[in-house]
């Protein structure tokens, strides 16, 4: 069955560091891979797509890099921020657009001063 | 940017009621919408999917019978938690997706907190 792998503890950085997260992918073949990020008591929002042929998106202090051989998408947030604690989700996603969104386990994001 | 209002955003009731949660979206037509469950430090786990003007599609273990969707408008879907028990106390969640041709993110309501006391 599809199952979607991200960092199940928390992870813990210091302010200015670079966060990266992973998320792996199995009996999957997305055509593109989504990042959301969720505060709690809130709905994920989104922040970065990447299609397949792409291997890394970036925007702003955020980059995005997949690779369909290893089956794993990265996640890095550069320079980061206390504001930068949530707790991040991938969603990878196949071609079509009626197909379901399912999430990763999500990573929890801590960034102290 | 595309915008999910859902509400309402927390309800408290009792044992037995039935529960209405609507998602609307404000600034574009959603052909999809998808209603999430959400525990405590879990992620979202989907429930169905719901077209406009069809019958929705449940995931495995989730009783249409308990959680009815209805798929009215473009910019409506609602979820109606029939004969609520504790059990069904949870973070809910909607999301809504517009039309085009796929690579379309989703975007996602606020959330409703349902308490069954």
């Amino acid at each position: 069955s599809q199952k979607i792998e991200q960092n199940s503890e928390a992870l813990n950085i210091q302010e200015g560091k670079t966060a990266t997260l992973t998320c792996n992918y199995t009996n999957y073949s997305p055509a593109y891979l989504q990042w959301y990020r969720q505060d709690p008591g809130r709905g994920p929002v989104f922040l970065l797509l990447i299609r397949e042929n792409e291997k890394e998106k970036r925007k702003e202090r955020l980059k995005v890099t997949f690779d369909t051989t290893l089956k794993q998408s990265l996640f890095h947030i550069t320079a980061s921020q206390p504001a930068d604690s949530a707790t991040y989700l991938c969603a990878p996603r196949t071609r079509y657009n009626t197909d379901k969104l399912i999430f990763g386990t999500g990573t929890r994001l801590q960034v102290f001063p | 940017g595309a915008v999910v209002s859902q509400h309402p955003s927390w309800v408290i009731c009792k044992s037995g009621t039935s529960v209405k949660i609507e998602c609307r979206s404000l600034d574009f037509q959603a052909t999809t919408m998808f209603w999430y469950r959400q525990f405590p430090k879990q992620s979202l786990m989907l429930m169905a999917t719901s077209n406009e003007g069809s019958k929705a599609t449940y995931e495995q273990g989730v009783e249409k019978d308990k959680f009815l969707i209805n798929h009215a408008s473009l910019t409506l879907s609602t979820l109606t938690v029939t004969s609520a028990h504790p059990e069904d106390s949870s973070f809910y969640i909607c999301s809504a997706e517009g039309q085009g041709i796929g690579n379309q993110p989703q975007h996602f309501g606020d959330g409703t907190r349902l308490s069954i006391l």
